[in-house]
């Protein structure tokens, strides 16, 4: 069954430190998201990438970056964490107007 | 700011009652919409999508759109307590291969039985 596998589930990091987030799709998509959801937010866009090596900035980009290394696999770094990068974050893969298939999720404290 | 509108922010129904939920896009490139469903603790679900003009109907839920005013609202008709969650609606401007989905901040429907 096609599906967006997130990893870790849970993650504690200390301020100042890297983290990476991990995605990993066999829809076989060409389009992979990052969001992250916040509440009294909604789910807001961090990265996208059209395809392996491209990356595009979404509407919160800053703070983060991102990696298509492959059609399957999609991070998202957090080079320096921050307390106020505590949150809920998604992956998700699409294409055109089809539905678009999201991750388990991923719970990030930052302390 | 924030692009896809959703109103209102909270809404309680009885249990066989009617949901109505709206979407409203201020980006006049939006082509298409999409409705998910997001229980607590769970990572959203597509429900349903429309980029015609006019009445979608899938069992209980139905959709309108007016491409005109880049209106959505999406209604629950025999409301059940499992409706219960955050309904999020999100629109893209860009056709084709390129998407790009922006969300609004949800509308937060509880079911009392």
């Amino acid at each position: 069954e096609a599906a967006v596998t997130q990893s870790p589930r849970n993650k504690v990091a200390v301020t100042g430190g890297k983290v990476t987030l991990s995605c990993n799709q066999t829809n076989n998509h060409n389009n992979m998201y990052w969001y992250r959801q916040d509440t009294g937010h909604g789910l807001r866009l961090i990265h996208y990438s059209y395809g392996a090596g491209s990356t595009e900035k979404g509407d919160i980009p800053d703070g983060y970056k991102a990696s298509r290394p492959s059609q399957e696999n999609f991070s998202l770094i957090l080079e320096l964490a921050t307390p106020s990068q505590t949150s809920v974050y998604f992956c998700a893969s699409g294409e055109g107007y089809s539905d678009y298939t999201f991750g388990s999720g991923t719970r990030l404290l930052v302390i | 700011q924030q692009k896809v509108q959703q109103s209102p922010e909270s809404l309680i129904v009885p249990e066989g009652g009617m949901a109505s939920l709206n979407c409203t896009s201020s980006d006049r490139n939006v082509d298409y919409f999409w409705w998910y469903r997001q229980h607590s603790g769970k990572s959203p679900k597509m429900l349903m999508s429309i980029f015609s003009n006019g009445e979608k109907e899938e069992g209980r839920f139905t959709v309108h759109l007016n491409k005109a005013s880049l209106h959505t609202s999406l209604h629950i008709r025999d409301s059940q307590p499992s409706d219960s969650a955050l309904y999020l609606c999100a629109a893209s401007s860009q056709g084709g291969s390129n998407a790009k989905l922006t969300f609004g901040k949800g509308t937060k429907l509880s079911v009392k039985s």
